[in-house]
């Protein structure tokens, strides 16, 4: 079983510019959630895609947004990046009919 | 809105002896909560969860936790402490009147385990 996996690892920007980060989800897994995990704080939700629609939103920007694919991986888009978008991003993937959410290593962007 | 609170920043244990970290929660319906550890340079990891019957659940690598509805908690212990233990602890929390899956964390507590 493969466990959930993004890219890239590491991620250096300059404020203004976009990224796009990835995640694919653990095998037989629908859902996809990202969250922004600012350094010394627990991660905050940003979006959760389940059968590559939205299903739910965290309080940000629309400058954040998404989209899972038929295969269930899914991106993460940022545009006009901000020096307060500087983060570890996280994607965890669940299946609709359970609870628990498994969580990738991130991606950490750092807006210069 | 439902959200967490981990009432400690740093918890400090000697090898061996039993450990506790806290966690407080408020959700407007019945709560989903669950327990990850986080190591340096790395992804949430998934210890425990608990989602109805027994209030004591037991996960991952000896820790349990004792979900509290009349006290809105669901401490997470651990009798004997390992070195290999330290790392920083969060406590989430999904409310079933919400629907989206949505996870609340609390701010995550540091556990030092000394030699």
């Amino acid at each position: 079983e493969t466990g959930v996996t993004q890219s890239p690892t590491h991620l250096i920007k300059t404020r203004g510019q976009q990224v796009t980060l990835r995640c694919s989800s653990q095998s037989g897994h629908n859902t996809v959630s990202w969250y922004q995990q600012a350094l010394g704080q627990g991660p905050q939700f940003i979006f959760q895609y389940y059968r590559e629609e939205e299903n739910g939103r965290g309080n940000f920007p629309p400058r954040f947004s998404g989209l899972q694919f038929p295969n269930y991986s899914s991106e993460l888009n940022v545009n006009a990046l901000e020096l307060d978008d500087s983060a570890l991003y996280l994607c965890a993937s669940s299946a609709y009919s359970q609870e628990t959410q498994y969580f990738g290593p991130g991606t950490r962007l750092l807006v210069l | 809105a439902q959200s967490v609170a981990q009432p400690e920043d740093q918890v400090n244990v000697a090898e061996g002896n039993p450990l506790t970290v806290k966690c407080t929660y408020s959700v407007s319906g019945n709560p989903y909560l669950f327990w990850y550890v986080q190591y340096p340079n790395r992804g949430l990891q998934f210890l425990l969860k608990y989602i109805t019957g027994d209030n004591l659940v037991k996960g991952s690598y000896g820790f349990e936790a004792e979900f509290n509805k009349s006290q809105t908690s669901f401490h997470l212990k651990k009798p004997s402490a390992l070195v290999s233990d330290s790392a920083l602890y969060f406590c989430a929390v999904r409310d079933t009147e919400n629907y989206g899956q949505n996870f609340v964390f609390g701010p995550g507590t540091r556990l030092s385990v000394l030699p």
